[in-house]
């Protein structure tokens, strides 16, 4: 398997557009997480899915973020619209099963808004 | 979860034994201890994870004291390739699965 695939790698995007993050989960996979990671906070959830399902969306910053698995190869991360605050690293991992497993984390994706 | 503490930073010379400690005074018992490290602009990566006993793979050692409240992971001949950040997590096997990453330390390899 070639890993968590996260497209695109770097985006750049002008304050008040729509930015889409896309990521395909290693097949098989139950769990699919999404991530931010800034100098300020670090590393922080946003939401992760089961089985396709938002289990815990709390770390959504606010409803300019959203979230979406229509299938279980396939999630997307939009910001609409975006402002230059959500600059930062995104990522996205997944994992086989609930408990003890160990969670497969993407390239990321290097967002800027100017 | 359980709060972990690490050090800031650290250095450890090439070819020597890396040891890099975590508190988690605070576990409890369906708790477990996780591992990830991140190189430079990459995506976290698992090293290991333990219950209570000590656990051994191919790129480290975890070793847990009896009480829980503390763990050393332990790189044993540590290369350049191993300046990364080094995080320790606490998760509960029933619980939420989310990864709660701390500040982390930051482990320099010194040729």
């Amino acid at each position: 398997d070639a890993g968590v695939i996260q497209s695109p790698r770097h985006e750049v995007t002008e304050m008040g557009q729509e930015v889409t993050l896309r990521c395909k989960p290693i097949s098989g996979h139950d769990y699919l997480f999404w991530y931010r990671q800034t100098m300020m906070r670090g590393l922080e959830l946003l939401i992760y899915f089961n089985n396709n399902v938002p289990i815990d969306d709390s770390g959504m910053p606010e409803d300019r973020f959203s979230a979406k698995m229509p299938n279980a190869s396939f999630s997307t991360l939009k910001i609409q619209p975006s402002e230059p605050r959500d600059s930062a690293v995104y990522f996205c991992a997944s994992n086989l099963d609930r408990g003890k497993t160990e969670a497969f984390f993407g390239q990321g994706t290097r967002l800027t808004v100017v | 979860d359980a709060k972990t503490t690490q050090p800031t930073s650290m250095d450890c010379a090439e070819g020597r034994a890396a040891n890099l400690p975590c508190n988690h005074s605070t576990i409890s018992g369906n708790e477990y201890v996780y591992w990830y490290r991140q190189i430079h602009s990459q995506g976290p990566q698992y090293i290991i994870h333990g219950l209570k006993n000590n656990e051994t793979n191919e790129m480290a050692s975890l070793i847990i004291t009896e009480d829980r409240k503390s763990s050393t992971l332990i790189l044993p001949h540590a290369t350049l390739r191993d300046t990364a950040v080094y995080y320790c997590i606490v998760k509960d096997l029933f619980g939420n699965e989310k990864l709660t990453f701390g500040t982390g330390t930051r482990l320099t390899i010194i040729p």
